[in-house]
Formats: C-alpha cells, sequence, structure tokens
C-alpha cells in the first residue's frame, strides 16, 4: 500500500501545453504540499494545502494552479508549459498543518520534461 | 528567514569509511530538524529526527545531534556501504515558517 502516490511517474511533453499531475495520500492526513526539485537537487515548496484550503503559496507563477477536492487528493495543473518547467516534481503530505516534529511523507515523484 | 546550509557535494568513500555530511541552520524560532535520503529515481525517504536540543537522531546505523549552541546537526555514520550512496538533505520546520526547509542536498557515493 502505498501512502503517498503520484501519476504519472514520467511526463515529457510539448511547449505550451496544459498538464495534470495527480497524487493521493492514504494516510489520513491533513496536510499536502507539492514540491519542486530542479536539476541540482534543490528542493522548494510551492503549495500546501489543510483541509482542502490552501494555506502556502510560495511566488509560483499563476499558469501553477493546484486543487484539492478532498483532503486526501491534491492535484496540479500546469498551463502553457515551459521549458523551465522542466523538473521533478514531488507531493507530500503530513498529519497536521504546523506540527513540528513528524516531518512529511514524500511520494516516489514526477519527472517533468517539456520538449 | 529559515535557511539550511549542507557542506557541497559529491562525498565520495571507500566502503566501511566514516562519514560525516555538515549540516548548520539559521532559524526564526525553534524548529525541528531532520535528514532525509534520496536514493537515485526515488522520492525523499525520512532517515531521522530531532526535535530539540541535545536529542539524537538514530536510524539505520546513522546519527545526529541538535546542537543548538552550534546550530548544527550533523550526520554521521560509522561504517558506510555501497547501498547508502544516495542524496542526503538536511531540513528544518518551525512554527513561523510552518513548512519544511531543506538544504541543497549532499550527494553520496560509496565505492567498493
Amino acid at each position: 500500500d502505498t501512502a503517498v502516490s503520484q501519476t504519472p511517474k514520467y511526463l515529457v511533453t510539448q511547449m505550451g501545453n496544459d498538464k495534470s499531475i495527480k497524487c493521493e495520500q492514504n494516510l489520513g492526513h491533513d496536510t499536502m504540499y507539492w514540491y519542486k526539485q530542479d536539476s541540482k537537487k534543490f528542493l522548494k515548496i510551492m503549495f500546501s494545502y489543510n483541509n482542502k484550503e490552501l494555506i502556502i503559496n510560495e511566488t509560483v507563477p499563476n499558469r501553477f494552479s493546484p486543487k484539492s477536492p478532498d483532503k486526501a487528493h491534491l492535484n496540479l495543473h500546469i498551463n502553457s508549459l515551459e521549458l523551465g518547467d522542466s523538473a521533478v516534481y514531488f507531493c507530500a503530505s503530513s498529519r497536521t498543518f504546523g506540527e513540528r516534529g513528524y516531518g512529511y511523507t514524500f511520494g516516489s515523484g514526477t519527472r517533468l520534461t517539456v520538449v | 528567514g529559515d535557511s539550511v546550509t549542507q557542506m557541497e557535494g559529491p562525498v565520495t568513500l571507500s566502503e566501511e569509511a566514516f562519514l560525516t555530511i555538515n549540516c548548520t541552520y539559521t532559524a526564526t524560532g525553534y524548529p525541528s530538524l531532520f535528514w532525509y535520503v534520496q536514493y537515485p529515481g526515488e522520492g525523499l525517504q525520512l532517515l531521522l529526527k530531532a526535535t530539540k536540543a541535545d536529542d539524537k537522531g538514530s536510524n539505520k546505523g546513522f546519527e545526529a545531534t541538535y546542537r543548538k549552541e552550534t546550530t548544527s546537526f550533523h550526520l554521521e555514520k560509522g561504517s558506510v556501504q555501497v547501498s547508502d550512496s544516495a542524496v542526503y538533505f538536511c531540513a528544518l520546520f518551525t512554527g513561523g515558517g510552518n513548512k519544511l526547509t531543506f538544504g541543497t542536498g549532499t550527494q553520496l557515493k560509496v565505492e567498493l
């Protein structure tokens, strides 16, 4: 049983296209996140949702739109894809928002390549 | 703001060598500290954590001690194996930031 699952694992698409990445967690956690990992392995938070409500929205282009239909799902939709969007996108979850002692559980990542 | 500084990699060691990966932090509040490991092609896995000063986190032979006086959380292992080859991330969490902030990662390569 995968705790945090993302689909697809790989995504290759052309510039200008619109694509979505889906994430689901079966841990019963309240809070979910999207992180972007660039080619140098640097991880940066993009969004955080707590019980379907947007809590953190870092300076991310508005071409990126997260959607949380329920607290177990957090999807990421990207419009008008650009070459610079190529990266690995990680979904993560935590028990509650602001809980300092337990860390996050991460999915296995979606490698997005824009050509 | 919160930040984490890790030693640059890659770190290349022979099997059974001693490992230290340095991590220092700057935090506006009282952080919890974490080490995550990313094996090739996989997501991040929590390796160990510490939530208060002088706590020692340990797992799979890895250890790190929360040093408030030096704002450090260095990762150590007495005898590395080829299977430990991965990227290691130091991270912190504060209630003020309300997010896990990562260092840049340190790649470890262990050779026979």
